[in-house]
Formats: C-alpha cells, sequence, structure tokens
C-alpha cells in the first residue's frame, strides 16, 4: 500500500493564484519530499523537509510539516502556466533510504 | 551531460518474450531504483540496488529480473511471467546519505504490449 496519499487529487488553477496540495502518511519517517513530474517525464526532486522540521522555502515553494498529524503540505505562490505538471510526496521511512511516493496531485495552471 | 540516461524511450512486447530496459548513471551514485507508474498512480518500486552485485526486491518485484554488474548501470528485465507489463517505468539513482534520499530520475520508457 502506499504511505502517502495526497489530496485534492486534481487542481485546476490560473496564473497568479497560489496551489496548495496536501500529502499524509501512516508510519514515522524520516524526511518527507515533493517531486514534479511533467507529463510523460521522469520525476523532479523541488525540497525535502527533516522530521524535525516544520517548515520550509525553496523560492516560490513552501512546504510544511506536521508529524504530530502525519501530514505535510506543499504551496506553490504566484502559480505560472510552466508549473503545470504532476505533484508527488515520497516519504523516507527505513534505513535503506527507500521513498514510498504517494498518487500525485495533477495542477493546470492556465494563463 | 551528467544525469541518468533510460532507453528506449518506447519498447513493445510480444506475448510470450522478455525485454530488457537499459538504465545508465554518471553520477557515481551507489544506489539504483526501478519503478513503475500506472497512469494516474503514483510509483510503485519493482527492484533497488544498494551496491553493485547486489539487489532487493520492492513492492511489485514478480515477473521482473534485474542486474547490477557496474555502478553506471542497472538494466531490468521484464519477464513473459509479467502478465500486465504496460506501464512506464522510470529507473532513478541516489548517492547521499540513506536518511536524505533524494533520487534522481531518467527520462522514462514507456512499455506497451502488441
Amino acid at each position: 500500500s502506499q504511505q502517502g496519499e495526497e489530496d485534492p487529487q486534481a487542481l485546476s488553477i490560473q496564473e497568479g493564484e497560489n496551489a496548495t496540495m496536501n500529502c499524509s502518511y501512516k508510519t514515522s519517517i524520516n524526511n518527507l519530499q515533493w517531486y514534479r513530474q511533467n507529463s510523460g517525464r521522469g520525476l523532479v526532486h523541488l525540497i525535502l523537509i527533516r522530521s524535525n522540521e516544520r517548515e520550509k522555502h525553496s523560492g516560490r515553494l513552501r512546504v510544511t510539516l506536521d508529524t504530530s498529524k502525519k501530514s505535510s503540505s506543499l504551496l506553490i505562490t504566484a502559480s505560472r502556466a510552466a508549473d503545470t505538471a504532476s505533484y508527488f510526496c515520497a516519504t523516507a521511512f527505513d534505513s535503506w533510504g527507500k521513498l514510498q511516493f504517494g498518487a500525485g496531485t495533477q495542477v493546470v495552471v492556465t494563463p | 551531460d551528467g544525469g541518468i540516461t533510460q532507453s528506449p524511450k518506447y519498447l513493445f512486447r510480444k506475448e510470450g518474450q522478455n525485454v530488457t530496459l537499459s538504465c545508465e548513471q554518471n553520477l557515481n551514485h551507489d544506489a539504483m531504483y526501478w519503478y513503475r507508474q500506472d497512469p494516474g498512480q503514483g510509483l510503485r518500486l519493482i527492484y533497488y540496488s544498494q551496491i553493485v552485485n547486489d539487489f532487493q526486491k520492492g513492492d511489485i518485484a514478480e515477473g521482473y529480473s534485474v542486474s547490477r554488474e557496474k555502478k553506471e548501470s542497472f538494466p531490468l528485465t521484464v519477464t513473459s511471467a509479467q502478465k500486465n507489463p504496460t506501464a512506464f517505468y522510470l529507473c532513478a539513482s541516489s548517492g547521499g546519505q540513506k536518511r536524505e534520499n533524494i533520487q534522481y530520475f531518467g527520462a522514462g520508457t514507456r512499455l506497451s504490449v502488441l
């Protein structure tokens, strides 16, 4: 079964708006990561947040982590058409360094 | 050009045939991974390797086989035992500490059944 579950499954917004997506997981983690996938391409790492961190920023990205609720959120501010992609959360939870991916949120940003 | 190269981009398999997907990396990473992605779904781990000449089954290894004879290469064979092989296959590598396992992905191979 998948460790991470994203919500919503799909999100449609206009350029300039903010996009927020959430990820829930089941077991304790070492860190949580967010990846982006353009249609038909590989995944690209966006940001990593450690289990002892609560918030992290990178450019227009803001990630929060609530380990008590086993949840994380990714906020993309001032969205652009180029942000159109699927976004996946992934949890690192074992000593082997494996990642468990969620099903993803498909984001469409219209000009 | 550093990174992970997967080939071919598209692959067609006939019934009863084994096919091999190539994955090569020049990032000097120790760990390599194979994932399967079905439409609208996340990634499921097929096999992973932390070091040359060693590999472990992931969540959906049945019908697949791998080898890791060189650090740079981690080919995946989809055998005839895999009855539903149509999917998008992604290879990844990681070189960091296991607790901060950022993975770098290839562009993927799309496998279809003829």
